[in-house]
């Protein structure tokens, strides 16, 4: 079976400082990965996805950025964190292809101070 | 206007109801409709996946959908306290990885 993995659960980050969060998926390969990010009271706003290694896709300007190393991780960063970014962060996955199932993994609580 | 709307509630029942959940959207392209179940500070888990018009069950769940009202609902019938979450309801057209769309979320609670 499929599982994803994200870490950690939740970080606390004075504001200007660098991020790094992780998402592996375990029992598929090659899937297409996803972050999202969760406001409270808001729908789940898609950050960026990934068809392949390297593919990245930006949906939001920001100062966040996304890599994929390898065929199942997932990594999402920033370079200087703002008071903004400050939210639930998601990692999801899907078999590759169009109309697929998406499973979230368990969330990134971060707060920029 | 939001492409995805749902009340955000909160919304409380007693143990053993029948509990209505809704989303309405405009745009008509979209043909794929999921709920996801979301506890707090955890991942959404997809509850149900359905595609087009009508319905689906799934144990205590029925997800129902209206194309011609762009209307969507999920029924929970015997409600449990293990059920308050708070439900997401998601629709794609199906052509991009990119163009899934998400409600904020109806926070449930059931009351023993």
């Amino acid at each position: 079976s499929q599982t994803i993995h994200q870490w950690p659960a939740t970080l606390v980050q004075p504001v200007g400082s660098p991020l790094s969060l992780e998402c592996t998926v375990e029992g598929t390969s090659n899937p297409n990965l996803y972050w999202y990010r969760q406001a409270a009271g808001r729908g789940l706003q898609l950050l960026f996805y990934s068809v392949g290694i390297g593919q990245i896709s930006s949906e939001v300007p920001q100062n966040l950025s996304a890599s994929r190393p390898q065929d199942r991780q997932f990594i999402l960063s920033s370079k200087k964190l703002l008071l903004s970014d400050s939210g639930f962060y998601l990692c999801a996955w899907s078999r590759t292809g169009l109309n697929e199932k998406l499973f979230f993994g368990s969330g990134t609580q971060l707060s920029v101070l | 206007q939001k492409e995805v709307e749902q009340d955000p509630g909160p919304l409380s029942v007693p143990e053993g109801a029948i509990v209505s959940l809704n989303c309405t959207y405009s745009n008509s392209a979209f043909q794929y409709f999921m709920w996801y179940r979301q506890y707090s500070r955890k991942g959404p888990e997809l509850l149900m996946y359905t595609y087009s018009s009508g319905n689906k069950e799934d144990g205590r769940f029925t997800a129902q959908v209206d194309k011609s009202s762009k209307y969507i609902s999920l029924f929970i019938r015997d409600s449990q306290p293990s059920d308050s979450a708070t439900y997401l309801c998601a629709m794609s057209v199906g052509r991009t990885n990119n163009d899934m769309r998400f409600g904020a979320g109806t926070r449930l609670t059931v009351k023993p």
